[in-house]
């Protein structure tokens, strides 16, 4: 899991409820990314942020949110706009020029009361 | 479609066996392959990354191989170990102008070592 932790490692959600999922890391990367990770499909891409304070949609941004306030942290909130939440979420960080080169977080697996 | 197949979906072997994985992709331009190990519950770990020159590379008991012509990568384990349980993950990074990749990943091969 490389210098990049995520909390908590579960977390319930209820109907109609806002949560947030926190990654931070200590590999001085700039460049950060969330996946969600679903049973027989490869990891597909949230969001990602090259740059404090910028980050850009990935392939299934709809019903998540997120902020890059530090280089360290890139905190993803799941919104009560997202029908079907429940999933293994994963957190990388890489240096921006070196994409290819990611290293993820342990995991949070979020579940839907 | 810029896709990864794995195949199989799953595998058991028995320990002390070796067992080969298969990863088929149709990323195009193609920039570099990378082999995931990812315990349950846990992220994943690279393996070995191969760009397009390169048609093998070790890391201890795992051997990947990488066939650009037919866009084929393999993961060879050998002398499996109950430790090698895990999920394999194979990833092509697709290469766009500006120097910025992007990441197609498969499903993975979920491998169960057996006493």
């Amino acid at each position: 899991d490389g210098g990049i932790t995520q909390s908590p490692k579960y977390l319930f959600r209820k109907e109609g409820q806002n949560v947030t999922l926190s990654c931070e890391q200590n590999l001085n990367h700039d460049a950060m990314y969330w996946y969600r990770q679903d049973p027989g499909q490869g990891l597909r891409l949230i969001y990602y942020s090259q740059i404090v304070n910028d980050f850009q949609k990935g392939d299934i941004a709809e019903g998540y949110s997120v902020s890059r306030e530090k280089k360290e942290s890139f905190p993803l909130t799941v919104t009560s706009a997202q029908k079907n939440p429940t999933a293994f979420y994963l957190c990388a960080s890489s240096f921006p020029d070196r994409v290819e080169t990611q290293y993820f977080g342990p995991g949070t697996r979020l579940l839907v009361l | 479609k810029n896709q990864v197949e794995q195949s199989p979906q799953s595998l058991i072997i028995l320990e002390g066996k070796n067992c080969t994985l298969q990863c088929n992709y149709t990323v195009s331009p193609f920039s570099n392959l990378r082999w995931y190990k990812q315990d349950t519950g846990r992220g994943p770990v690279s393996l070995t990354i191969m760009t397009f020159s390169e048609n093998t590379k070790s890391n201890g008991r795992y051997t990947a191989t990488l066939d650009a012509d037919t866009k084929q990568s393999s993961l060879h384990i050998t002398a499996s170990q109950l430790s090698d349980s895990a999920s394999y993950i194979c990833v092509v990074s697709r290469s766009f102008s500006g120097g910025y990749n992007k990441l197609i990943f498969g499903a993975g091969t979920r491998l169960a070592v057996h006493p």
